[in-house]
């Protein structure tokens, strides 16, 4: 199995945008689908981005999804940042050849 | 509206067996969806426990796998979580999810599960 890894921590101003990135170990990060849930103290996960680059309804288009092959890896951007978009946010992705599912580590997001 | 439902001892002692039920309402089990199980320890990120197809394939992660059972109980649209030989390793809050292809799209609010004795 692969290992998805994110930055630890970022920070911005409201009203900037800053990109999380979620790197893939092995195997082209365009081989499955990822997923970036955001998670605020307390709380389930939520869907903000799935399949890549779709939002959920109710997500604002400020939130934005690439992938970067060259670099392996995923990318969740937020522009317009809010206070309310201070939160833990995780990658997800999968391997379709057995069924396994993997998590990055997670990035906390503050906008100070 | 879909909805999911966690329950289950909030306290399990060590060397037993971990228990949890999650409660589906707004969709059908049987239906053409996985669900799953994730967890998340205090203050660490999230981990994926299992997930599986009714009537299909079941999948677990490795490093549980030896120690995971999951199980559907259609007649009360619900499905289940056992863990078996618990340490305090396996505190967590645990979570079940409706999974779109390999998208959790629905979670549970999720159950703090701590293992002591």
């Amino acid at each position: 199995n692969f290992m998805l890894t994110q930055p630890h921590s970022v920070s911005e101003s409201p009203g900037k945008t800053v990109t999380i990135s979620c790197t893939r170990s092995s195997g082209s990060i365009a081989s499955n689908f990822v997923q970036w849930f955001q998670q605020r103290p307390g709380s389930a996960p939520a869907t903000v981005l799935y399949e890549d680059k779709q939002r959920p309804s109710g997500v604002p288009d400020r939130f934005s999804g690439s992938i970067d092959i060259s670099s392996n890896s995923a990318s969740l951007t937020i522009s317009g940042l809010k206070t309310e978009d201070e939160a833990d946010y995780y990658c997800q992705s999968y391997d379709s050849s057995n069924g396994n599912v993997m998590f990055g580590g997670g990035t906390k997001l503050t906008v100070l | 509206q879909v909805q999911l439902q966690e329950s289950g001892p909030g306290l399990v002692k060590p060397s037993e067996t971990l228990s949890l039920t999650c409660a589906v309402s707004g969709f059908s089990i049987s239906s053409a969806y996985y669900w799953g199980w994730i967890r998340q320890p205090p203050g660490k990120g999230l981990e994926w426990i299992g997930s599986f197809y009714h009537g299909g394939n079941t999948y677990y992660n490795p490093s549980l796998k030896s120690r995971v059972t999951m199980s559907v109980d259609t007649s009360n649209n619900q499905f289940s979580l056992r863990l078996s030989s618990v340490t305090a390793a396996d505190t967590a809050v645990y979570y079940c999810a409706r999974v779109d292809g390999f998208h959790f799209d629905y979670w549970g609010q999720g159950t703090l599960v701590t293992v002591s004795s």
